[in-house]
């Protein structure tokens, strides 16, 4: 069964770049079809879609953040990340990373989440 | 963008009685819609896709209806462990949207 567990800093400073790795184990993630996927959740609301990057490295993110947000794949590492620049104390919020298999809509599997506080 | 809406913002149920969740949506999903339970500190669990088929190893007792505008998610005797926020999310319009999420407390 895959799992999915994000990485990196819990602190970030006003205007620096929010860096989070997603690791992947129990299947590799250059096979089969799917979009590797990153959410955030600030507390007391809702989750929000950040972007993705397919086994190909395509990439798409949403329209909300595409200026500030790269999704990149590593398939000797197995892992995916997230670059967000610019960040300010609205970046704060639990980051997921998730799984959705191409032609379905839903996510299947997810990460635990990690606390990122952006402060000074 | 849809806008998700989700009712009541918080639920309390006595141990096996039946806990009901609203979803509403701005315009309609077809049925394009899945529900999720999230617990803190760990991976928030799929449970029901395409707004009624329950994915693979979710109890009988969690159920999902609906089509177009409005859903619910109905679990029909609740136990501790389902103390949670659940969360649905449309796919019917990129990008995928939320609720904010119904809370579920144990009466």
């Amino acid at each position: 069964q895959v799992q999915l567990q994000e990485s990196g800093p819990g602190l970030v400073k006003p205007s620096q770049t929010l860096s989070l790795t997603c690791t992947v184990s129990g299947a590799s993630i250059s096979s089969g079809s799917y979009f590797w996927s990153w959410l955030r959740q600030p507390a007391g609301k809702a989750l929000e879609y950040i972007g993705r990057v397919y086994t190909s490295g395509s990439t798409n993110s949403n329209p909300s953040l595409r200026s500030r947000v790269t999704v990149s794949i590593d398939t000797s590492k197995n892992h995916f990340s997230l670059k967000l620049t610019s960040v300010t104390a609205a970046d704060t919020a639990v980051y997921y990373c998730a799984r959705k298999v191409d032609g379905q809509g839903w996510f299947d599997s997810w990460g635990q989440g990690i606390l990122v506080t952006v402060s000074s | 963008e849809i806008m998700m809406t989700q009712s009541p913002a918080t639920l309390s149920v006595s141990p096996g009685e039946r806990a009901t969740l609203s979803c509403r949506a701005s315009q309609s999903l077809s049925n394009n819609l899945a529900w999720y339970q999230l617990k803190r500190g760990q991976a928030p669990r799929l449970l029901i896709y395409g707004a009624s088929t329950r994915a693979t190893g979710i109890p009988a007792r969690f159920s999902g209806s609906g089509s177009g505008t409005e859903f619910t998610l109905t679990i029909s005797s609740l136990q501790s462990e389902d103390l949670a926020v659940y969360s649905c999310q449309q796919y019917e319009t990129w990008p995928p949207t939320f609720g904010q999420g119904t809370k579920v407390e144990i009466k």
